[in-house]
């Protein structure tokens, strides 16, 4: 079953523009992972956040994790026509007994 | 240093045939887990492997099956096909596995059509 809720499901901007995706859970977590997958491929991980950080960069990406709230975000700056993908939260919750709970994902468009 | 590689990335099956999917994780990762993806479903986690023992198992039916061999290679077997089963398959390996903060790295993925 899905810890994860993504918000929106899909979002279309234009090249440039920023994109930002929410993630909602629902139990306690040791971490939060964001994974990337083009279709029909598999998932690239993108940034890991501990449950004491809240907020991580990785070049254009910025993750934000409010534990308090069970809410994360993922911001993508000066998106790119490459940034166009699926976009997965994933938890590694304290309790349960999965490596891993993926949301349903949020589908992003740039266009060029 | 290689990633997590799946093989075979396609395979098409008959309703009641068995099917075997291999997955090599990164060097030196000793935790490797299996996933299936379908559209309706989304993710959803099959088992996870340490030390070639099974520490978890997802909500499947006994027909999916698995193991990890000593070298952390895992193989994942659905016997008697449905057209259910129809999915793309995902490995991911880490150096611990769940609780322990290490980045979860995924393969390409095994695509498996039932007809």
């Amino acid at each position: 079953s899905q810890q994860g809720e993504e918000d929106p499901q899909a979002l279309s901007i234009q090249e440039g523009e920023n994109a930002t995706m929410n993630c909602s859970y629902k139990t306690s977590i040791n971490n939060l992972q964001w994974y990337r997958q083009n279709s029909g491929r598999g998932l690239v991980h993108l940034i890991l956040i501990r449950s004491n950080e809240r907020e991580k960069h990785s070049g254009r990406l910025r993750v934000t994790l409010d534990t308090s709230k069970k809410s994360s975000s993922l911001l993508i700056t000066a998106s790119r026509a490459a940034d166009t993908a699926s976009y997965f939260c994933a938890t590694d919750s304290i309790s349960g007994n999965t490596p891993l709970v993926f949301g349903k994902g949020t589908r992003l468009s740039v266009i060029a | 240093k290689a990633g997590v590689t799946q093989t075979p990335r396609y395979l098409i099956k008959t309703r009641g045939q068995q099917v075997t999917l291999s997955c090599s994780p990164i060097s030196g990762h000793r935790s490797v887990s299996w996933y299936q993806q379908t559209p309706g479903q989304g993710l959803q986690f099959l088992f996870e492997y340490f030390s070639e023992t099974q520490r978890n198992k997802g909500n499947f039916p006994g027909r999916f099956s698995g193991r990890q061999f000593s070298n952390s290679r895992s193989e994942m077997n659905v016997s008697t096909l449905e057209l259910g089963d129809s999915a793309l398959y995902l490995c991911a390996s880490s150096l611990a596995g769940r609780g322990s903060g290490n980045t979860i790295y995924f393969g390409e993925g095994s695509w498996l059509t039932v007809v």
